[in-house]
């Protein structure tokens, strides 16, 4: 049974440009949420989709953008990098019914220069 | 808005003996879930223990277990016989129960962490 997935582990930006991660959730998952985790901070909210659609959003700005495919697999795209986007970036999946654990992937960490 | 209060930076144990990490909880919600991560430095988060509100007795999972006082809005993790491999980020985490057409969703609100450090 596969646990999350995401992709890649790694990634280095320069300030300005655009980045897409990926992320495929536990295997019968339908709901993936997103979370941003600064150096020594806790994991703050992005977004989270359901059925395609972005369902609860953080407080982020609108560079930070997602999509869920048919296959409940998701993408978090961020436009105009900036300095304070370096950080581990975390995506959850969970059952939209039942219980209410999320399962964390490995994350990708993103340095932006 | 739900906040999450986690005052120990930093906490030692000796290998063998238990160890108490704090969390207390702020929300008007009366229903939500609590729940405690590990995170190793690989960076993966683990989960480890969940509490809903409403449940009457205290969660446990092996060598954890959850101290859960409503009144006091804290919910303590207790890991019993402490291994050289619990050394980690512990986080503190709260989920509002939201519920719409049948399904449930809701974020995770995080803590600042904890960092154990088992020692031999």
């Amino acid at each position: 049974d596969a646990g999350v997935t995401q992709s890649p582990t790694h990634l280095i930006k320069t300030r300005g440009q655009q980045v897409t991660l990926r992320c495929s959730p536990k295997s019968g998952h339908d709901t993936v949420s997103w979370y941003q985790q600064a150096l020594g901070q806790g994991p703050q909210f992005i977004f989270q989709y359901y059925e395609e659609e972005e369902r609860q959003r953080g407080n982020f700005p609108d560079r930070f953008s997602g999509h869920q495919f048919p296959n409940y697999s998701s993408e978090l795209n961020v436009n105009a990098l900036l300095l304070g986007d370096s950080a581990l970036y975390l995506c959850a999946s969970s059952l939209s019914q039942g219980f209410y654990e999320q399962y964390f992937g490995p994350g990708t960490r993103l340095t932006v220069t | 808005a739900q906040k999450i209060t986690q005052t120990q930076p930093g906490m030692f144990v000796q290998e063998k003996e238990a160890v108490t990490l704090d969390c207390t909880y702020d929300t008007s919600d009366q229903s939500y879930g609590l729940f405690w991560y590990k995170q190793p430095s690989s960076g993966e988060m683990i989960f480890l223990i969940y509490q809903g509100s409403y449940d009457e007795q205290n969660a446990t999972e092996g060598r954890y277990s959850l101290n859960f006082q409503k009144a006091r809005k804290s919910a303590n993790l207790v890991i019993s016989a402490s291994q050289l491999g619990d050394s980690a980020m512990y986080f503190c985490a709260m989920r509002d129960l939201a519920n719409a057409g049948g399904t449930s969703y809701g974020k995770l609100t995080f803590g600042q962490g904890t960092i154990l450090t088992v020692h031999p």
